[in-house]
């Protein structure tokens, strides 16, 4: 169980495009979603969190305006890059937190390779 | 200095041979995870521990909470055990993640 999907998985697009991006928990409902962005050999940074039904909360030096949250039920969050450009590509992770769950524990998804041309 | 250090940073290993993958965290922690990506990306937890040691399958992971300090044990290392590792620990309900440690396991 506690298995999470992201769809797409793989995404290249032309700069000035939008690119959404979703994370879904297939077998579990879940009350926080949390989005990560990993640089080639880098560390993963959060993003931000995004609670079901409320705004997400950004990490320092997040744009709110260009990575735009949304956790609309407790299974699915999206994660929408506006107005890519080359300096966004980057792996995109996302990871649930289980409704009753520890609040430690977090399930990753498979992550989504984003390439701005 | 990052509040989660892991090491070796990169790791190369025999076919067969015991590897251990170390993690020191300076913050107060109530669990650390340990996560192994993929070449790809991918991301999976292995293991979360706040006390003790786990073991699944051939992987074994310890940690001391008195020494802010976690060990990951490969036992008999396979080349698909080839993989970045990743420390990470919770910190209020926010996961602060080591750099990773690079391992190449070659027949």
């Amino acid at each position: 169980g506690a298995v999470v999907s992201q769809h797409p998985s793989r995404v290249i697009c032309k700069s000035g495009t939008s690119v959404k991006i979703e994370c879904r928990s297939l077998d579990f409902q879940a009350t926080t979603m949390f989005w990560y962005r990993q640089f080639p050999k880098q560390s993963l940074m959060l993003m931000a969190t995004s609670n079901e039904g409320s705004k997400a909360t950004y990490e320092q030096g997040v744009e709110k305006d260009k990575f735009l949250i949304n956790h609309a039920s407790l299974t699915l969050s999206t994660l929408t890059v506006t107005s890519a450009h080359p300096e966004d590509s980057s792996f995109y992770i996302c990871s649930a937190r289980r409704q009753g769950g520890f609040l430690d524990e977090q399930f990753f998804g498979p992550g989504t390779r984003l390439t701005v041309l | 200095k990052n509040e989660v250090e892991q090491s070796p940073q990169n790791l190369t290993a025999q076919e067969g041979e015991f590897i251990t993958i170390n993690c020191s965290y300076s913050v107060g922690i109530s669990a650390l995870h340990w996560l192994q990506q993929h070449p790809g990306g991918g991301i999976v937890s292995l293991f979360m521990l706040s006390s003790g040691k786990k073991k699944h399958g051939r992987l074994i992971a310890t940690i001391n909470i008195q020494e802010k300090h976690s060990s990951l044990h490969i036992t008999a290392s396979h080349p698909r055990d080839s993989a970045v590792y990743i420390c990470a620990v919770t910190d209020t309900d926010k996961l602060i993640f080591g750099t990773g440690t690079r391992l190449q396991v070659f027949p």
